[in-house]
């Protein structure tokens, strides 16, 4: 089976840098993704990571470590519309290739 | 620009009735995938098609069935719905290869009374 590991909430401040963990345990693991979903709204993609590393996308960073099974989602200069659920998602290539969802965090942005 | 179109946006079903939810997406993606989101639990898959002509149960497959009609299109089928099919459910679409990030519709708020 497939498991995500990811906060349920995290609070932070305008203008400050936060950092959400995901840990999974999946089998045929191919990569991982980040999703920020608002209130109301559908999730939209934020990055992908298939390989060791970080990878930078204006004021957010995902890295990967697949050695660890391991990944975040850096926001940095946080603003008020960053509040919002944020999904770590891994791609796995068993059956076919498809992506399962952890359950999110949600973040709070204070002013 | 339309995206990933679903159709319809609320619906209230009494128990044992039947429906289809409906997706479109116009961006000539290969792949297409049905999710529910409930509280708490983030989304899970029901179905999926990597390709037109294909189709394969994801998480929670129990109680729907889908139809990839053509390569725009695919839809979701509940034969007699249950109270706990009540959900948010989501369309996506991947162009598949090296292009891994999903786009989702707006979602069909569905309630089963």
């Amino acid at each position: 089976g497939q498991s995500l590991e990811q906060p349920s909430e995290v609070t932070a401040v305008e203008g400050a840098i936060v950092q959400i963990n995901c840990t999974y345990q999946t089998s045929g693991f191919y990569g991982l993704s980040w999703y920020q979903q608002h209130d109301g709204g559908a999730p939209t993609f934020l990055s992908y990571n298939g390989l060791d590393g970080l990878e930078e996308t204006g004021r957010f960073s995902s890295f990967l470590s697949r050695s660890d099974s391991y990944g975040y989602l850096l926001l940095q200069e946080l603003q008020m519309k960053d509040s919002a659920s944020y999904f770590c998602a891994v791609r796995v290539s068993t059956g076919g290739f498809k992506t399962i969802f952890g359950a999110g965090t949600r973040l709070f942005v204070k002013a | 620009n339309a995206g990933v179109t679903q159709t319809p946006k609320f619906q209230v079903l009494k128990t044992g009735q039947s429906m289809t939810l409906q997706c479109a997406q116009d961006m000539n993606h290969n792949s297409m995938y049905w999710y529910r989101q409930d509280p708490g639990m983030g989304l899970r898959l029901i179905y999926y098609s990597a390709s037109e002509g294909t189709t394969d149960k994801g998480e929670v497959p129990n109680g729907y069935n889908v139809s990839r009609l053509n390569k725009r299109e695919f839809s979701l089928r509940l034969e007699s719905a249950a109270p706990s099919q009540t959900s948010v459910y989501f369309c996506a679409s991947s162009a598949g290869a090296n292009n891994y990030g999903y786009t989702f519709g707006s979602g069909t708020r569905l309630t089963v009374v």
